[in-house]
């Protein structure tokens, strides 16, 4: 089945960093969403694309639909404590298919 | 309230409880999930509703049994579960075929089975 790879596992960093993360597919997607997980709650949704080779930001986040649609990064710049936790990566196909979610990176920020 | 709520927000069970989970979402939505969240695993999607009407099962385990009364509720029926079942129960919603599906989840519920 579809599945979705996530790097790195995991990454610490010091706060004022900036972070790279990737989501890679074997399949094509058509839209791409970027969650993130904090302790204890449930994933909230940080940045939707939908189009092959848009960039889209959310304040420090900025997320890139990759050109061959199997891939989607994720950059947050000047890194702060408060950005701790799971970050995933989730694709569709199509409206009518399901949604896959990738094992997330887990992002640890030191003060 | 708003987005998404879940209760309770733990629950403890002994293997031959009967319990069940809900989820309620005041976004106006009309798909509905349940997702299980494991330990360093991905996110499994268990059920998914579309108009209350029960459109995918991933092979779940008849011991959960859920159901949509409508398309503002949700619940997971629990029971006889086993030890492995404990981990994080979320529910999530969305607008059916609205692009990418975006889902807006839940806090979860943290389920022990002792």
């Amino acid at each position: 089945g579809q599945q979705l790879n996530q790097s790195p596992q995991s990454m610490f960093i010091q706060e004022g960093e900036d972070v790279s993360m990737n989501c890679t597919s074997s399949s094509i997607f058509n839209t791409w969403l970027w969650y993130k997980q904090d302790p204890g709650e449930g994933p909230v949704l940080l940045i939707a694309l939908y189009k092959a080779g848009e960039l889209t930001s959310n304040g420090r986040l900025t997320a890139q639909f990759g050109i061959t649609r199997k891939d989607s990064f994720l950059n947050i710049s000047a890194s702060i404590p408060s950005d701790v936790g799971i970050y995933f990566c989730a694709g569709q196909g199509t409206s009518y298919d399901k949604v896959i979610f990738g094992p997330g990176t887990s992002l640890s920020v030191i003060p | 309230e708003t987005g998404v709520t879940q209760t309770p927000r733990h629950l403890v069970m002994g293997m031959t409880n009967k319990k069940s989970l809900k989820c309620e979402q005041h976004l106006g939505h009309n798909a509905m999930y349940w997702y299980k969240q494991s330990a360093k695993k991905p996110l499994e999607l268990m059920f998914v509703y579309n108009f209350k009407e029960q459109t995918e099962n991933n092979s779940v385990p008849s011991r959960f049994s859920p159901e949509c009364p409508n398309s503002s509720h949700l619940f997971l029926h629990l029971h006889t579960l086993q030890p492995e079942d404990s981990a994080l129960y979320l529910c999530a919603s969305s607008h059916y075929l609205s692009p990418g599906r975006e889902q807006f989840f839940g806090p979860g519920t943290r389920l022990t089975v002792l």
